[in-house]
């Protein structure tokens, strides 16, 4: 099994600007929740997508949205960028939407803003 | 708001030492702790999840304790070997916490040859 995978593995973008970053889970995983993780902070979660329903969303602004496709698939989206959206975001998948089982984290997209 | 301390933040250790660290969390509403290991330029890889009082679990020389009625988790690893370095996150969840997991800072573990 391939894993979580996440594209691109690293972004460079300007103030303003718009990204979209991607994730596909382990096969049979119906579940992606997003994670954005700053030095020296734990992960703060943004969102969690199961069935392609949102199912959750963290305290981050409406600029950052996401979706899951029907092969539950996710991208995650934010508009006009800011430097303090600079950071590393993590996708994890699980079997299902509730934390009773361990999640996959994939290696992560570090996103910087110039 | 939910918080969840981990205790110390960076540690040294010998090769071949034991250690713990320690994973606070809300004892209220408890439904699950995980644990994670994090090596650096790689994803964080689940180590446990505990969901029951008085839990124990272990893998290979890791082991953890959970405490739901205290609201804390135990990490130890015995007889460290540099490939234990590593960050160290345990994360909380429970019920109406709209699905997410709540992670602490972590433990930066360094094993020393």
């Amino acid at each position: 099994d391939a894993g979580v995978t996440q594209s691109p593995t690293h972004l460079i973008k300007t103030r303003g600007q718009h990204v979209t970053l991607r994730c596909s889970p382990i096969s049979g995983h119906k579940s992606v929740s997003w994670y954005q993780q700053v030095l020296g902070q734990g992960p703060q979660f943004i969102f969690q997508y199961y069935e392609k329903e949102e199912r959750g969303r963290g305290n981050f602004p409406d600029r950052f949205s996401a979706r899951q496709f029907p092969n539950y698939s996710s991208e995650l989206n934010v508009n006009a960028l800011l430097l303090g959206d600079s950071a590393l975001y993590l996708c994890a998948s699980s079997l299902e939407d509730r934390s009773g089982y361990g999640y996959t984290f994939g290696s992560g997209t570090r996103l910087t803003v110039v | 708001i939910l918080n969840v301390e981990q205790s110390p933040q960076s540690l040294h250790v010998q090769e071949g030492d034991s250690t713990n660290f320690t994973c606070s969390f809300p004892s209220s509403n408890f439904y699950a702790l995980h644990w994670y290991r994090w090596e650096t330029a790689k994803s964080p890889e689940a180590l446990f999840v505990m969901t029951l009082n008085g839990d124990e679990k272990k893998k290979g020389r890791i082991s953890a304790t959970l405490n739901t009625k205290e609201g804390y988790s135990y990490l130890y690893i015995k007889g460290s070997q540099p490939e234990d370095s590593a960050t160290y996150l345990c994360a909380f969840y429970h019920p109406g916490s709209n699905y997410k997991l709540t992670f602490g800072k972590g433990t930066l573990l360094t094993v020393n040859p």
